[in-house]
């Protein structure tokens, strides 16, 4: 059974541009979450998506925003980089809703960006 | 506040050594209880989870955690370290009941494992 599958794994960016992550779920699963990692603020929820609505949002600005696809595949996008968004962003998928009963997140290796 | 708080930064310990990592939780009620690991430029593994029931919990890699309610405690433990174990581990939570959640993380303890 396959993971779950984060591309791309590495990323530079420069400041102002805009960049798009992908995440391919465990197949079955259909929610995708999505969390910023870095040395200082640690693991932040980003949001939550489920049957290709956005169920749930964490506290970051609006230049972080997602979406879920059909085949329950998710994108995140960050418009206007800045520095401060040098971080690793982890996807995790489950079967259903965090919080809806006993339900595991599994997560997958992230991608890491660098902004400079 | 809601809150998950893991009080080590670093431990080392040395091969063989038994484990303790704590991780207290501040929640209204009992929530459900994760044990992630994490290998340097890795994404995060499952150790074990919590959702009801037994307060003894096994899970992969010979680690258990046991829950303590009574304590707001979900430690994690192993009885005899090896050097491969050497990572960070984040204790998690999800709180129970109606609603829309998130997974909350500790900020982690970086193991080091002396041969």
């Amino acid at each position: 059974k396959a993971g779950v599958t984060q591309t791309p794994r590495y990323l530079i960016k420069t400041r102002g541009q805009q960049v798009t992550l992908s995440c391919s779920p465990i197949s079955g699963h259909r929610s995708v979450s999505w969390y910023q990692q870095t040395p200082g603020q640690g693991l932040q929820f980003l949001f939550e998506y489920f049957s290709e609505t956005q169920r749930n949002k964490g506290n970051f600005p609006g230049r972080f925003s997602g979406r879920q696809f059909s085949n329950s595949r998710s994108e995140m996008n960050v418009s206007t980089l800045e520095l401060g968004d040098s971080a690793l962003y982890l996807c995790a998928s489950s079967l259903t809703l965090i919080g809806a009963g006993a339900n595991v997140l599994t997560f997958g290796a992230g991608s890491r960006l660098t902004v400079l | 506040a809601q809150s998950v708080t893991q009080p080590d930064i670093h431990i080392t310990v040395s091969e063989g050594a038994s484990l303790e990592l704590r991780c207290n939780y501040s929640y209204g009620a009992t929530p459900y209880l994760f044990w992630y690991v994490q290998s340097p430029g890795q994404g995060l593994q499952l150790l074990l989870k919590y959702f009801s029931g037994d307060t003894l919990v096994q899970g992969i890699k010979g680690f258990e955690a046991e829950f303590k309610r009574s304590q707001s405690s979900f430690n994690l433990r192993k009885p005899s370290v090896h050097w491969s174990d050497a990572a960070e581990y984040f204790c998690a939570v999800v709180p129970t009941g109606a609603g829309s959640y998130q997974l909350t993380f500790g900020k982690g303890t970086k193991l080091s494992v002396i041969p």
